[in-house]
């Protein structure tokens, strides 16, 4: 069965560095691998999707990376901002297409 | 093109009362989702529905129960709610043809069951 970790679960840094989100996976047969956006009280933004066959998608300040030999993903951001700050998920999409989620990590970018 | 909506945006039930959370879709995809989010804790998949027709169950269906009343809309139902259904749930909708399968959500309904 499919399980997905991120980690750390909440991450404080300060305004202007850059940080990188890890996520996990245990099964590397994927379709693909989403990063989403949850702010507090509010729905799902996608940010960034991965193909299986594809090792990275970058937009703007963000960066996603995907090594499913290792069942690995990371989310860089640059030069953080206090908008940055909400609980970031991943989920991966199985072979029956279906999206297998992690816990999120919450990030504070302190001004 | 307003994307998927979702109504109530938040409500209050007690324990033992029924109610019928609504979905719709204008973006003419064939598959539709639920989920339920709880704190600390990842989406998990209530039921959902490849096409128009057909609805099948996911990790966590017990307690629901689901309609896909046509293609743009996907209803969820709790006939007797119970305290542990206190959730945020989402719906979400998706298209095979896009080859990404890349799924769409929903703002989200707060229930609390008390």
């Amino acid at each position: 069965k499919q399980e997905v970790t991120q980690i750390p679960a909440a991450l404080s840094v300060p305004e202007g560095e850059n940080l990188v989100l890890n996520c996990s996976f245990t099964d590397s047969a994927i379709y693909n691998l989403q990063w989403f956006r949850q702010d507090p009280g509010k729905g799902l933004t996608s940010l960034l999707l991965i193909q299986s066959s594809q090792r990275e998608q970058t937009s703007g300040r963000l960066n996603a990376s995907l090594d499913k030999s290792s069942g690995r993903s990371t989310l860089y951001i640059a030069a953080s901002q206090p908008g940055d700050s909400a609980t970031y998920l991943c989920a991966v999409m199985d072979s029956n297409y279906q999206l297998i989620w992690g816990a999120g990590t919450k990030l504070i970018i302190k001004p | 093109n307003a994307g998927v909506t979702q109504t109530p945006k938040f409500q209050v039930l007690k324990t033992g009362q029924s109610m019928t959370l609504q979905c719709a879709q204008d973006m003419n995809h064939n598959s539709m989702y639920w989920y339920r989010q709880d704190p600390g804790m990842g989406l998990r998949l209530i039921y959902y529905s490849a096409s128009e027709g057909t609805t099948d169950k996911g990790e966590v269906p017990n307690g629901y129960n689901v309609s896909r009343l046509n293609k743009r809309e996907f209803s969820l139902r709790l006939e007797s709610a119970a305290p542990s259904q206190t959730s945020v749930y989402f719906c979400a909708s998706s298209e095979a043809r896009t080859k990404t399968y890349e799924q769409y959500f929903g703002p989200g309904t707060r229930l609390t069951v008390t």
